[in-house]
């Protein structure tokens, strides 16, 4: 069965510019998790839904930071004013509950100019 | 300041020998680990886990030991072969009812190599 996929799977932006990170999650997967991973480190946790409440954005390292899930599936991360330190590889995962197996998309690779 | 730490990098191994990748925590609130691999281009697929109510869990040649005194886990690839060659990266999070709580905590990660 499908698996979960990003897009783009690469992005690069200029300094200043927004950019807009998409998640599809596996059909019927009730839990969705965004993951920062920087080069040459893990995946760091951003945030966390259960359906479409964001109940967890502890990780999300400022306010240009946005992440949402209106209808419960498709996810997008949102990320104003991209600066250098913001490129990374951005990892979407999804798990049919909150304790249950995560299963990661390809990630997007985000380059900030 | 990292609470899951995986020290060695990398790890190079012969085909059919044993690869034994570790991880160390800080957190001791942390009572659920697990191990994820990666390939290149691809997100991390889930291994192995292991609830620290128990100190071995084993599914086929992977088998991951949780010595919660020393809050150090490892896994043990027996025999190791040339397709386990990839990132390995231990993961903690809390738990609720023996599963993990959701949130994950990453090590660095270590890249394997098994040559034929």
């Amino acid at each position: 069965g499908a698996g979960v996929s990003q897009s783009p799977r690469y992005k690069v932006a200029k300094r200043g510019q927004d950019v807009a990170l998409r998640c599809d999650p596996i059909s019927g997967h009730v839990s969705l998790f965004w993951y920062q991973q920087a080069l040459g480190q893990g995946p760091e946790f951003l945030t966390y839904f259960q359906n479409e409440a964001q109940l967890d954005k502890s990780g999300l390292p400022s306010d240009r930071f946005f992440a949402e899930r209106p209808e419960g599936s498709v996810s997008t991360l949102k990320i104003q004013r991209t600066q250098q330190e913001d490129s990374a590889v951005y990892l979407c995962a999804s798990s049919s509950f909150r304790g249950d197996t995560q299963y990661f998309g390809p990630g997007t690779r985000l380059t900030v100019l | 300041d990292q609470q899951v730490k995986q020290n060695s990098p990398s790890l190079s191994v012969q085909e059919g020998r044993i690869s034994i990748l570790n991880c160390d925590y800080t957190n001791s609130m942390f009572d659920y680990f697990l191990w994820y691999k990666k390939y290149p281009a691809e997100g991390p697929t889930f291994l192995i886990s292991i609830s620290s109510i128990k100190d071995k869990n084993e599914d086929g040649r992977f088998t991951v030991f949780l010595n919660k005194s020393a809050k150090h886990l490892s896994l043990h690839i027996v025999p190791s072969q040339p397709g386990d060659s990839a990132v390995y990266f231990c993961a903690a999070s809390l738990s609720a009812g023996g599963t993990s709580y959701g949130k994950l905590t990453f090590g660095q990660g270590t890249i394997l190599t098994v040559h034929p």
